[in-house]
């Protein structure tokens, strides 16, 4: 079974700051995607950016970018110039490869980016 | 990514009703859905994997006489939430398997209050 530990429940950021969200997980698969998903006030979960565990080079979406530790099992988001549409649950969530597989999430970081 | 959407946005029944939530894939055929359960700044908790045209698996501790699954069509999956009991109140989110490109895109949830 797979664990996701995101020990930061909630953060605050000024806008047009860099903010760096943490996420941990555990895990004995060797294959798998990690994920950073945003739930706004609006609760619809968006897909902010994904990684592949095989891939060395840390992925990238515009002002969103990851920190991937294979190693340390570590698997942190950095949000560039934090704008105030940012605000939101954040949640890391693990998956294995393989047919249909589950996302297992973690407990959430509450972000809140200030004038 | 695949658009999903679901219906009821929100519904109030009464205890001892039941009451059916649909997800539906408006751009991709899913032939796998999940749904999730999230109470109030709590993570997303799996409750099931849909499957076209064959019986949903269900997580421990879900009961599936319960949380009845029916995922008639690539395009439709509905939860059925028999005798509802006020702690089934909560937010029911459901998601599209996309396959290959190991993501799932998520509904907008449908908030459920048994008075």
């Amino acid at each position: 079974a797979q664990t996701v530990t995101q020990s930061q429940p909630e953060m605050s950021v000024q806008e047009a700051e860099t903010v760096t969200l943490s996420c941990t997980y555990d895990t004995s698969e060797s294959n798998y995607y990690l994920f950073w998903y945003k739930q706004p006030p609006s609760r619809q979960m968006i897909l902010v950016i994904r990684q592949e565990a095989y891939k060395q080079q840390n992925a990238t979406e515009n002002r969103f970018s990851v920190n991937f530790q294979k190693a340390a099992k570590s698997f942190s988001l950095k949000i560039s110039d934090s704008q105030l549409g940012d605000t939101a649950m954040y949640f890391c969530a693990f998956m294995p490869t393989g047919t249909a597989s589950k996302l297992t999430f973690g407990t959430g970081t509450r972000l809140q980016v200030t004038l | 990514g695949a658009v999903v959407s679901q219906h009821p946005s929100w519904v109030i029944c009464k205890s001892g009703t039941s009451v059916k939530i649909e997800c539906r894939s408006l751009d991709f055929q899913a032939t796998t859905m999940f749904w999730y359960r999230q109470f109030p700044k709590q993570s997303l908790m799996l409750m099931a994997t849909s499957n076209e045209g064959s019986k949903a698996t269900y997580e421990q501790g879900v009961e599936k006489d319960k949380f009845l699954i029916n995922h008639a069509s690539l395009t439709l999956s509905t939860l059925t939430v028999t005798s509802a009991h006020p702690e089934d109140s909560s937010f029911y989110i459901c998601s599209v398997w996309t396959g290959g490109k190991y993501e799932q895109y998520f509904g907008p949830g449908t908030r459920l209050t048994v008075t």
